[in-house]
């Protein structure tokens, strides 16, 4: 048990459709982060939330949209996505943008886009 | 920019053998070193972190790992391989950067035989 809980843990989707991703994290951490983790890739970093407020963006296609509305939750917004978005999708929270530490994850999303 | 290289993208041993995970690391300012575990359908889970205090560093599951500034590694090694120690391996630094990114490795896959 990381403390960090993820829903749904997987989902198949079609290309029109509109869906959420939910992260929840009970440590009482300042910093929240997306990864993606697709097959023979490295984890790519795609936002950071730090109280609340977006500090990165990474180069993520709009099709994505991030929300945090408090430290504890963290929502993915995903519409129109491709095939190629197809991934396992992480969460991780941590005790502060600025505090050089572990960061603790979520057990993910699998999702897979028709 | 910081970056991290993990020699071997597949590692198999014999139980019982000596487990020998490489990653190398590059990095502007001291870096602050972590491997964590992947196993199936799961998030990752912290083994480890090096944060410029010990140079050698023990981790839970009988893992440990050895800070090497001369040769910028940071190997993690097992005495003796279980076959619960099956999964993926992956290296990160964090270190330069106004907030705390973690740069991960590709990973390593670890495959335990009888």
């Amino acid at each position: 048990e990381t403390g960090v809980t993820q829903t749904p843990r997987h989902l198949v989707m079609g290309m029109t459709n509109k869906k959420s991703l939910k992260c929840e994290q009970h440590l009482g951490h300042n910093a929240m982060y997306w990864y993606k983790q697709s097959a023979k890739k490295p984890l790519e970093l795609m936002f950071v939330y730090s109280l609340e407020e977006r500090v990165e963006n990474n180069s993520v296609p709009s099709r994505f949209s991030p929300e945090c509305p408090n430290s504890s939750h963290l929502f993915l917004h995903l519409h129109t996505l491709q095939p190629e978005d197809s991934a396992l999708y992480l969460c991780a929270s941590g005790r502060g943008v600025g505090i050089k530490d572990e960061q603790f994850f979520g057990p993910g999303t699998r999702l897979t886009v028709l | 920019a910081q970056s991290v290289t993990q020699l071997g993208s597949h590692v198999s041993v014999s139980e019982g053998a000596l487990v020998l995970l490489r990653c190398n690391y590059s990095s502007s300012v001291p870096p602050y070193l972590f491997w964590y575990v992947q196993y199936p359908n799961q998030g990752l889970q912290l083994l480890l972190k090096y944060t410029s205090a010990a140079t050698l560093v023990k981790g839970i599951n009988g893992f440990e790992a050895e800070f090497k500034k001369s040769e910028t590694s940071f190997h993690l090694t097992k005495p003796s391989a279980h076959m619960s120690d099956a999964a993926e391996y992956f290296c990160a630094v964090s270190g330069a950067g106004g907030y705390n990114k973690l740069i991960f490795g590709a990973g390593t896959r670890l495959a335990v035989h009888p």
